[in-house]
């Protein structure tokens, strides 16, 4: 089964913290996507990668940047976190013409 | 745009029952459409994937048709369990120069009482 991992599953920082968000999955799919999910809002997409080094923005893509270095790996980056970045975050990967697998979030608090 | 409704928002039920769970979309230009599961904080467990040239999909009690012409997708749970209670969210990606997106549903919540 493919696997993707999130390092942490909560995660409190302070206002104005940079944050790293990292996610990992271990079957070489191409497309890799970092989500917020908000109660009343549903899941948003923030940003997505197609390739090494490829980004495109998502839907809210305001107060986040991203990195993909290595295929395996999509890291999401809060600049200068702020408390309406609270949220859970969700990666996820896929192969491509097949379906989405997620990981099991991180509950992030900015105070 | 596309947009995913489901309905209902929330549903009880008593163990043992069959139940329906109903997603529309208004994009029939679809490549495929997927069922999660999320338990309360936890992260989207794929439950069952329908490609666009497919009616239906089967798991165990779980069985999922798909009618892109109505816009239209009904998840099927047989036999329910306490186990079952969880969100359901349904989640269509696009077909042509969208397709890496997925649009979700806010979700069903659905309680199975024992």
């Amino acid at each position: 089964d493919v696997k993707v991992t999130q390092s942490s599953r909560y995660l409190v920082k302070r206002t104005g913290e940079k944050v790293f968000l990292e996610c990992v999955q271990d079957m070489d799919h191409e497309n890799m996507f970092w989500y917020r999910q908000d109660p009343g809002l549903g899941l948003r997409l923030i940003y997505f990668s197609y390739d090494v080094k490829m980004k495109e923005k998502g839907d809210i893509p305001e107060g986040y940047s991203v990195s993909r270095e290595k295929k395996e790996r999509f890291s999401l980056i809060l600049e200068s976190a702020s408390t309406n970045q609270t949220s859970m975050y969700l990666c996820a990967s896929t192969p491509g013409p097949g379906g989405y697998t997620f990981g099991s979030g991180t509950r992030l608090t900015v105070v | 745009k596309q947009e995913v409704t489901q309905i209902p928002a929330a549903l009880s039920v008593p163990e043992g029952e069959n139940l329906v769970l109903n997603c529309s979309f208004t994009d029939s230009a679809i490549y495929n459409l997927q069922w999660f599961r999320q338990d309360p904080g936890k992260g989207l467990t794929s439950l069952l994937l329908i490609q666009s040239s497919q009616r239906e999909q089967t798991s165990g009690r779980l069985n999922a048709s798909l009618d892109k012409s109505s816009g239209r997708s009904t998840l099927y749970i047989a036999a329910s369990q306490p186990g079952d209670s969880a969100t359901y969210l349904c989640a269509v990606r696009g077909s042509g120069g969208s397709n890496y997106k997925l649009t979700f549903g806010k979700g069903t919540l659905l309680t199975v009482n024992p």
